[in-house]
């Protein structure tokens, strides 16, 4: 079966770094993507990685090893707005996208 | 400036009901999905469609209904409101220049009595 796994909660401090891991077993790969979703609020896009290697984007960094199934999010210089869940998403074979379950970051000041 | 949009945005219903959710985008985007959102799950993909008046199931698409007669909309019915139906429903569409992304509406709460 397809199967997309990440932390169900991590906790870091205001300013501080912090790495959200995502391993993933898909049948097929076209791309992995991280959404931040807020609670109660839509999900929305942060990332595409479809060859390996590090995105950075402002604060956040996403990288991918396809070989070993593999994705971190990296979050610098946190803020406490960046209090939210992140998902992780993988594109099969049938470019649908699997869904983790999400990684709930609690930021504490 | 809509984007997508979703209505109602919280829904309360009775057991066996029909009830039907309503997505709009304003991007002319080909593709649009519905995903429902459950605690401890991954976003579920029910239904999601390429084109108009072109639809195909997803991962739980049973005791759900869908049509897209306009490319811009696309409801998502429950025939037969059950318990388990009760949970948060997001649209979301993908198309354009940045053709892998999906961008999702506010959703929909819905509770099924």
């Amino acid at each position: 079966g397809q199967n997309i796994d990440q932390p169900t909660e991590m906790t870091a401090t205001e300013g501080a770094i912090v790495q959200i891991n995502c391993t993933y077993q898909t049948s097929g790969f076209n791309g992995l993507f991280w959404y931040q979703q807020h609670a109660g609020e839509a999900p929305t896009f942060l990332s595409y990685n479809v060859l390996d290697g590090l995105e950075e984007k402002g604060r956040f960094s996403s990288f991918l090893s396809r070989s070993k199934g593999y994705s971190y999010l990296l979050l610098k210089e946190l803020q406490m707005k960046d209090s939210a869940s992140y998902l992780c998403a993988v594109r099969d074979s049938n470019y649908q996208l699997i869904w983790g379950a999400g990684t709930k970051l609690i930021i504490k000041p | 400036d809509a984007g997508i949009t979703q209505s109602p945005r919280y829904k309360i219903t009775e057991t066996g009901r029909q009830v039907t959710l309503m997505c709009h985008q304003t991007w002319s985007h080909s593709y649009m999905f519905w995903y429902r959102q459950d605690l401890g799950h991954g976003l579920r993909l029910i239904y999601y469609s390429a084109a108009a008046d072109i639809t195909d199931k997803g991962e739980v698409p049973d005791g759900y209904v869908v049509s897209r007669s306009k490319t811009e909309n696309f409801p998502l019915t429950l025939e037969s409101a059950t318990r388990s139906q009760t949970s948060v429903y997001f649209c979301a569409s993908s198309g354009g220049e940045e053709a892998d992304t999906q961008y999702f509406g506010p959703g929909t709460r819905l509770t099924v009595l």
